[in-house]
């Protein structure tokens, strides 16, 4: 079954410490994309790839770092940087269509 | 950035009864879609109605979009208490990388 995948589900990360997001798809679509969801709010974009090695910083890059080596897949690194990080995180890709499919979510913690 | 807003932020409802959940935005766009997500979850393209189009049905599921006052609405028909999720509108107005812009959503719950 086509589809994408992210992991892990659940992921703890402690203060100064970087952690990686990963976002694979086997939908052979070109973009991708990272949101970033606080409880009760919508979606905010960190990261999009129109295409493999080429990305740009959406509404709240700072603190994240992303990379696009393959089709397949665009991790997101959470870096220490970022001061908040407690959120739900999602991942998104979408063909010339523009509808998007997205993956199940990685919730991250600070402890 | 923020295009769409829903309203209302949340909805409580009775099964049996119809939901309707409203999406206001400010910029032409090309098309404007509906997205679900339960608690926990990604989201879930529902419903794509394009800037041409007036109004549009699935299952129970109807769709208007007023391009003149900007805005779109989508009603649920004879809720379900499965249908308790958030709903989200997002626009894509073709701007530079033709993304999609989410509004904060509307919560609705539907109670047995």
């Amino acid at each position: 079954d086509g589809g994408i995948t992210q992991s892990p589900k659940y992921l703890f990360r402690k203060e100064g410490q970087n952690v990686t997001l990963s976002c694979e798809q086997n939908l052979n679509h070109d973009a991708m994309y990272w949101y970033r969801q606080d409880p009760g709010q919508g979606l905010r974009l960190i990261y999009y790839s129109q295409i493999v090695n080429d990305f740009q910083k959406g509404d709240i890059a700072e603190g994240y770092s992303v990379s696009r080596e393959k089709k397949e897949s665009f991790p997101l690194t959470v870096t220490s940087a970022q001061k908040n990080p407690t959120a739900f995180y999602l991942c998104a890709s979408s063909s010339g269509a523009l509808v998007y499919t997205f993956g199940s979510g990685t919730r991250l913690t600070v402890v | 950035s923020q295009q769409g807003e829903e309203d209302p932020q949340a909805l409580s409802i009775q099964e049996g009864e119809n939901a309707t959940m409203n999406c206001s935005y400010k910029t032409s766009i090309n098309n404007l879609q509906w997205y679900r997500q339960n608690s926990g979850r990604g989201l879930v393209h529902l419903i794509l109605i394009r800037s041409n189009e007036r109004e549009k049905h699935s299952g129970r599921l109807r769709v208007t979009l007023d391009t003149s006052k900007k805005s779109s609405s989508l009603l649920i028909t004879a809720s379900r208490a499965a249908d308790t999720a958030s709903y989200f509108c997002a626009t894509d107005a073709g701007n530079a990388g033709n993304m999609l812009t989410f509004g904060g959503g509307t919560r609705l719950m539907v109670k047995p």
